[in-house]
């Protein structure tokens, strides 16, 4: 099972909106709704940000949302703040029933 | 509030079996909703999905292509835990270990992460 496809990075200035991409395949992310993202600051653990492709997880802000479209999901970040800059990966079920995730994504806040 | 605490050595020589626990407070290790999973992280990479255990009716377990051949992951219902081992490792297994809570819809829950390498 090959990696979901990332950006390597994506960047973007304090109140602008950057959208992250996570494409994969009809036996993954195009068949089914169980798509979760996860932010990972420097020298933490994953956190859960979106799950089941748009639905957040208590807690986390609304400028966080999710959606998808064919064979790739999109995580967009609105209002862009300081704290948001981390590391993004998106995770996938899949028809063998195991899980993939995607090779991750660097968010810079300039 | 659920919380996962992970143990196990962090030095592993070449060709021998990677161990590891992941002990749930706050949870079952057998509950009909959750699934308990390891990820793994090599240093300054991504994150890999490994492998998987459930209880619905009866355990389920399900593994990454990647190491099936040399994986096995077992739950402890009288300790409440769950267990990670992998044979015959290599360097390229030196890695973040993180033990997850989750199902289908994503993994909520996190271990702190134990770093384990693989050297002689």
């Amino acid at each position: 099972q090959s990696a979901l496809t990332q950006p390597p990075s994506v960047s973007g200035s304090p109140g602008q909106s950057v959208t992250i991409s996570c494409t994969g395949t009809s036996s993954d992310v195009g068949n089914y709704n169980r798509v979760s993202w996860y932010q990972q600051p420097p020298g933490t653990a994953p956190k859960l940000m979106i799950y089941d492709v748009s639905n957040r997880p208590s807690g986390v802000p609304d400028r966080f949302s999710g959606s998808k479209s064919g064979n790739t999901a999109s995580l967009t970040i609105s209002g862009l703040q300081a704290e948001d800059e981390a590391d993004y990966y998106c995770l996938s079920y899949t028809s063998s029933n195991t899980f993939v995730f995607g090779g991750g994504t660097k968010l810079t806040v300039l | 509030q659920v919380q996962l605490q992970q143990s196990g050595p962090g030095l592993v020589k070449p060709s021998q079996t990677l161990s590891l626990t992941c002990a749930i407070s706050g949870d079952d290790v057998s509950s009909n909703s959750a699934a308990w999973n390891w990820v793994r992280q090599p240093p300054s990479r991504g994150l890999e999905w490994l492998g998987r255990t459930y209880y619905r009716s009866k355990w389920y377990t399900d593994y990454a292509v990647s190491v099936t051949s040399r994986i096995a992951i077992k739950p402890d219902t009288s300790k409440n835990q769950f267990s990670l081992q992998l044979s015959s490792v290599t360097p390229d297994d030196t890695a973040l270990y993180y033990c997850t809570k989750g199902g289908w819809s994503g993994f909520d829950t996190w271990g702190q992460g134990t770093l384990v390498t693989v050297s002689s």
